[in-house]
């Protein structure tokens, strides 16, 4: 079993659209999680960290659920410019673990 | 944020010769650099840890005689891929952490594209 999974997507929803994405981690000692954004042939770079009490940025909001070990990701009224692939990160004692990401495009 | 500049963002080498990526930090000091490595489609695949002065942490499954990294100073790592082979092609990324308010969120390179013909 993978450290961290994700649904490889793609999603594709029309702008405005609400989209959800998950991810499961495996490592019930894993002490900080975040999604990052990628873009094509870009680097990777921080969208948000999830607090357990859940934590809402903008139209971007992520929940941590400990008991499930799964972390989620909604955005809401989708830009086409969040058109990426949304990855999944956990941290252990020392490292991040990357999941595979999430395709998302936003259309017209 | 914090900057990290990663050079050169293409190459292009024969199959056999090495390339050299660095991986700079430009306005903090990095005391803790990563190289990742990511294929088509797939996720960042750890391969290293280095810290400043010391040997580089190799993860499982990565010739550390291979991928020669160099740590010397809080501002700079460099990757060095040693004969290379069209397998080695792929996208390497360094992320770097470290700063007098070290919160743990990792900065990110460019990232450097290989390609071995």
């Amino acid at each position: 079993r993978k450290e961290v999974e994700q649904d490889p997507g793609p999603f594709n929803v029309p702008e405005g659209a609400t989209v959800a994405f998950n991810c499961t981690y495996s490592n019930s000692a894993s002490q900080s999680f975040f999604w990052y954004r990628q873009d094509c042939r870009k680097e990777p770079k921080l969208l948000m960290s999830v607090y357990s009490s859940g934590n809402e940025d903008g139209r971007f909001t992520a929940q941590l659920n400990r008991a499930s070990q799964y972390i989620s990701l909604l955005i809401r009224d989708s830009k086409l410019s969040d058109s990426a692939t949304y990855l999944c990160v956990v941290k252990g004692f020392q490292k991040l673990v990357f999941g595979t990401g999430t395709r998302l495009l936003v259309s017209p | 944020g914090a900057v990290v500049s990663q050079h050169p963002s293409w190459v292009i080498c024969k199959s056999g010769t090495s390339v050299k990526i660095e991986c700079r930090s430009l306005d903090f000091q990095a005391t803790t650099m990563f190289w990742y490595r990511q294929f088509p489609k797939q996720s960042l695949m750890l391969m290293a840890t280095s810290n400043e002065g010391s040997k580089a942490t190799y993860e499982q499954g990565v010739e550390k005689d291979k991928f020669l990294i160099n740590h010397a100073s809080l501002t700079l790592s460099t990757l060095t891929v040693t004969s290379a082979h069209p397998e080695d092609s792929s996208f390497y990324i360094c992320s770097a952490r470290g700063g007098t308010l070290d919160t743990g969120e990792l900065f990110f390179g460019e990232g450097s594209r290989l390609t071995v013909l």
